[in-house]
């Protein structure tokens, strides 16, 4: 069966500080690789998408990048961390229509 | 402009009964509709889907209708449990560019009353 593992589970980082949330699928290939975010209060919010290696579609212009150096790897990365960046990370993954999402890293950026 | 809306932040019912939770939509373009269950500090667990050429899909306890000309949803969970308490989301669904591209509403809190 198919696994999505995501972490860390929980970071809290400085403004003006890097960032590397990582993700990986088991279980499947070529899957669909997806990046969301939920801010406090708010639903989730697609960042990026991913439709194999090496292409990366942004959804909303933001300090945040992402990569897909592998098939099931997919990578959230920021130069320098604002407090606005803080939230709910979620990695997804997705074969035919259904989307399935990790557990989600909790980024505070103080 | 939120194109997907779930206008009640909170349901409160009973154990036994059903609870029906409802979501709304306004771009025609999406064709797909999946609804998923999220607990505290942990990512959304998928529950059930309905494509746009169906009217109602069912799974065990939980049933999803779809009306079209009203771009209406709903998710009906009969009979409700305790265990069913949580946070759920609608999300309406097209695909570009290959990809499956969900946009949420903001979630339901459902609370099961013993």
């Amino acid at each position: 069966s198919q696994t999505i593992h995501q972490w860390p589970a929980t970071l809290v980082q400085p403004v003006g500080s890097p960032l590397s949330l990582e993700c990986t699928v088991e279980g499947t290939s070529n899957p669909n690789l997806y990046w969301y975010r939920q801010a406090a209060g708010r639903g989730l919010q697609l960042l990026f998408y991913s439709v194999g290696i090496g292409q990366i579609s942004s959804e909303v212009p933001q300090n945040l990048s992402a990569s897909r150096p592998q098939d099931r790897q997919f990578i959230l990365s920021s130069k320098k961390l604002l407090l606005s960046d803080s939230g709910f990370y979620l990695c997804a993954w997705s074969v035919l229509r259904e989307v399935h999402f990790g557990n989600g890293t909790r980024l505070t950026v103080t | 402009d939120q194109q997907v809306k779930q206008n009640s932040p909170s349901l409160s019912v009973q154990e036994g009964r059903i609870s029906i939770l409802n979501c709304d939509y306004t771009n025609s373009m999406f064709d797909y509709f999946l609804w998923y269950k999220k607990y505290p500090a942990e990512g959304p667990t998928f529950l059930i889907s309905i494509s746009s050429i169906k009217d109602k899909n069912e799974d065990g306890r939980f049933t999803v209708f779809l009306n079209k000309s009203a771009k209406h949803l709903s998710l009906h969970i009969v009979p409700s449990q305790p265990g069913d308490s949580a946070v759920y989301f609608c999300a309406a669904s097209s695909i570009i560019q290959g990809a499956q591209k969900l946009v949420f509403g903001q979630g339901t809190r459902l609370t099961i009353n013993p």
